[in-house]
């Protein structure tokens, strides 16, 4: 099992271009989510899925796009970068939680550190 | 006030010490809590999740207070290997694992 795949690694953007940050996992998950992380800000949710065509807003969707065609894959699109996008960001899988006591672990991906300019 | 609340440190302490780590939520309805331990420029990883009764895994101990909404990591016996971002997570009251992460606190580990 590869786990959490995220491509690139790094990435340096001019304002106004677009992308995508790629993200994929081996393990069947039907949960997966963007987050990004900013110093002294935690890791913020940008969109989530609960399965494959079914995506839903976060805390931070502004200026991200995602779709969810398979199970596997979790692609997430800037439209028109901007330097407030400058930021770690990390994909995740899980297996749907049952809450309570019994919540199940997110895996995440090594992330992608994207810097607009 | 943010959701989750966690001193960012750094705890500096010596090998073997024993250290604790506090984290306050806002959430009075959050179901699940989580302790995740991130290294630097690393991804974050599940290090425990904590459970009404409390439980323990090794040297780690962690705990959960509902009244005072309050979940806490207990480290003893400190190694250099323990050096790292311990992060406070809570899963919201609205269904999918909408996890609110605290920005984490430092831990440094010295011979």
């Amino acid at each position: 099992n590869a786990g959490v795949t995220q491509t690139p690694k790094f990435q340096v953007l001019k304002t106004g271009q677009s992308m995508t940050l790629q993200c994929a996992q081996d393990m069947n998950h039907e949960y997966m989510s963007w987050y990004r992380q900013d110093p002294g800000m935690g890791l913020r949710l940008i969109h989530y899925s609960v399965g494959a065509g079914i995506t839903d807003q976060g805390e931070v969707p502004n200026g991200y796009n995602v779709s969810r065609s398979t199970t596997e894959d979790f692609p997430l699109r800037l439209l028109s970068a901007a330097p407030s996008q400058t930021s770690v960001y990390f994909c995740a899988s899980s297996y749907p939680s049952r809450g309570g006591d019994s919540s199940y672990e997110q895996y995440f991906g090594p992330g992608t550190r994207l810097t607009v300019t | 006030r943010k959701e989750v609340e966690q001193d960012p440190g750094p705890f500096n302490v010596p090998e073997g010490a024993t250290v604790a780590f506090n984290c306050t939520y806002s959430n009075s309805a959050s179901q699940s809590f989580f302790w995740y331990r991130q290294d630097c420029r690393k991804e974050p990883k599940l290090l425990m999740s904590v459970y009404s009764s409390g439980n323990e895994d090794g040297r780690f101990t962690a705990q959960l207070n509902r009244a005072s909404q309050y979940i806490s990591l207990l480290i003893r016996d400190s190694k250099l290997s323990d050096s790292a971002t311990y992060l406070c997570v809570v899963n919201g009251d609205t269904g999918f694992q909408k996890l609110v992460f605290g920005t984490g606190t430092r831990l440094l580990v010295s011979p």
